[in-house]
């Protein structure tokens, strides 16, 4: 079956960095796109990022775009989200997809809370 | 970037009534690229619907959806207890892919 399980959550600083990981499994990995997607409380969800099979195609929403870089790597059927310069409303839970369109598989999500 | 604005916000109904939601588009949406996701609290969203009216695995007939253009309908048509929740519409024509603001489904 499916499995994605998001970790790297965590509290940071205004300015900081964090990391994201997603581990992939139960599926052929280089057949699928992959996202990232987050949500804060009481808000919709959020479209962030996807990048393709072999990473030809990557896209950003413009509130990360500059700040936040996607990237996978298929021999560890993982993909990462490095977020930089994380400000207060980055606060959210983020999950991975998968899919770049839209999506019926979603890690449970892991906590980002950007605080001082 | 397509903005989808969903109505009502809220709707009030009881179990083995019909809830219909309605999400409405800034600009056309191209090939029917709409989906529908319910979420229920503490948990990730749950894709009911993609192509506008394709359930996904698992997903009851109770469940439809249709529309086309800028004008698309997710309809439940006898609630269950489960089905109180948000949906939430969402359009993968074009990129940024958005979400419309939800519509709680409540006793």
């Amino acid at each position: 079956q499916v499995q994605l399980v998001e970790s790297g959550g965590g509290l940071v600083k205004p300015g900081g960095s964090l990391r994201l990981s997603c581990a992939a499994s139960g599926f052929t990995f280089t057949d699928h796109y992959m996202s990232w997607i987050r949500q804060s409380p009481g808000e919709r969800p959020e479209w962030l990022s996807y990048i393709s099979a072999y990473s030809n195609y990557i896209d950003y929403a413009d509130s990360v775009k500059g700040r936040f870089s996607i990237s996978r790597d298929n021999a560890r059927t993982s993909i990462f989200l490095q977020m930089d310069n994380l400000r207060a409303e980055d606060t959210a839970v983020y999950y991975c997809v998968r899919g770049g369109s839209n999506w019926e598989f979603w890690g449970p999500g892991t906590l980002v809370t950007v605080s001082s | 970037e397509v903005v989808l604005t969903q109505s009502p916000g809220t709707l009030s109904l009881s179990p083995g009534e019909r809830a219909s939601v309605s999400c409405r588009a800034s600009q056309t949406i191209a090939n029917n690229y709409l989906a529908w996701y319910q979420q229920r609290p503490g948990q990730a969203p749950r894709l009911l619907i993609r192509n506008t009216s394709n359930r996904a695995t698992g997903i009851p007939d109770r469940f439809s959806g249709s529309g086309s253009g800028t004008d698309f309908t997710l309809t439940i048509s006898r609630l269950e207890p489960e089905d109180f929740a948000i949906y939430y519409c969402q359009q993968y024509s074009s990129s940024p892919r958005t979400f419309g603001q939800g519509t709680k489904v409540e006793i």
